[in-house]
């Protein structure tokens, strides 16, 4: 079975500059998550999308970031304008449901350096 | 105070030591429980989930204490290839909350 596929794996860019993320998550998964982890933090949910629907993006910087799920299926996340803190590994994760078992299956990450 | 507290390390074991993690929560409410591993570099995995009577598989051993709100993890018999971070996660209502992660690195 495939994976949760993301891309780029990294990016440099300088801050102000604007960046977008995509993920593609296992096949057949209705709930889909974008985290921050900040180097020797653990993952910080940004946004949950049940579906096409947003369920929580209570932690996600709205004044800069934006995501979105067209279709169910695949997501993208874009920063604009990025500021240096925004450094780190951008991760997605999938779940087939919300509820039991909860396991979230985590795509390989894309690493962000602001500079 | 942080929703969930760990322990940074680093624990730096022989092979073969038994050691053990301790994870903390604030929310009483929380509703279920995890320890995800995630190797240098790489995503986190799920590891265990974990269950109020505590529960083990192979060399592992979760537990959890709902009125100390604790939650631990212990590793028998370590091995080269348990190096790694590992998060301990509480769910509160659909999110998951992670801990910053405790390093363990297991010397030859």
């Amino acid at each position: 079975e495939a994976g949760v596929a993301q891309s780029p794996r990294y990016k440099i860019i300088e801050k102000r500059q604007s960046v977008a993320f995509w993920c593609n998550p296992i096949s057949g998964h209705a709930t889909l998550y974008w985290y921050q982890q900040i180097l020797g933090q653990g993952p910080k949910l940004l946004i949950q999308f049940q579906n096409n629907g947003v369920v929580d993006d209570s932690q996600l910087p709205k004044d800069r970031f934006s995501a979105e799920r067209l279709k169910g299926v695949d997501s993208t996340l874009k920063i604009q304008p990025a500021k240096l803190e925004d450094s780190a590994v951008y991760l997605c994760a999938s779940s087939l449901e919300p509820g039991p078992p909860y396991e979230q299956y985590f795509g390989p990450g894309t690493r962000l350096t602001v500079t | 105070r942080k929703e969930v507290e760990q322990d940074p390390g680093p624990f730096n074991v022989p092979e073969g030591a038994t050691v053990a993690f301790n994870c903390t929560y604030s929310n009483s409410a929380s509703q279920s429980f995890f320890w995800y591993r995630q190797d240098c570099r790489k995503e986190p995995k799920l590891l265990m989930s974990v269950y109020s009577s505590g529960n083990e598989d192979g060399r592992f051993t979760a537990q959890l204490n709902r009125a100390s709100q604790y939650i631990s993890l212990l590793i028998r018999d370590s091995k080269l290839s348990d190096s790694a971070t590992y998060l301990c996660v509480v769910k509160n209502t659909d999110k998951l909350i992670f801990g910053t992660g405790t390093r363990l690195q297991v010397f030859p």
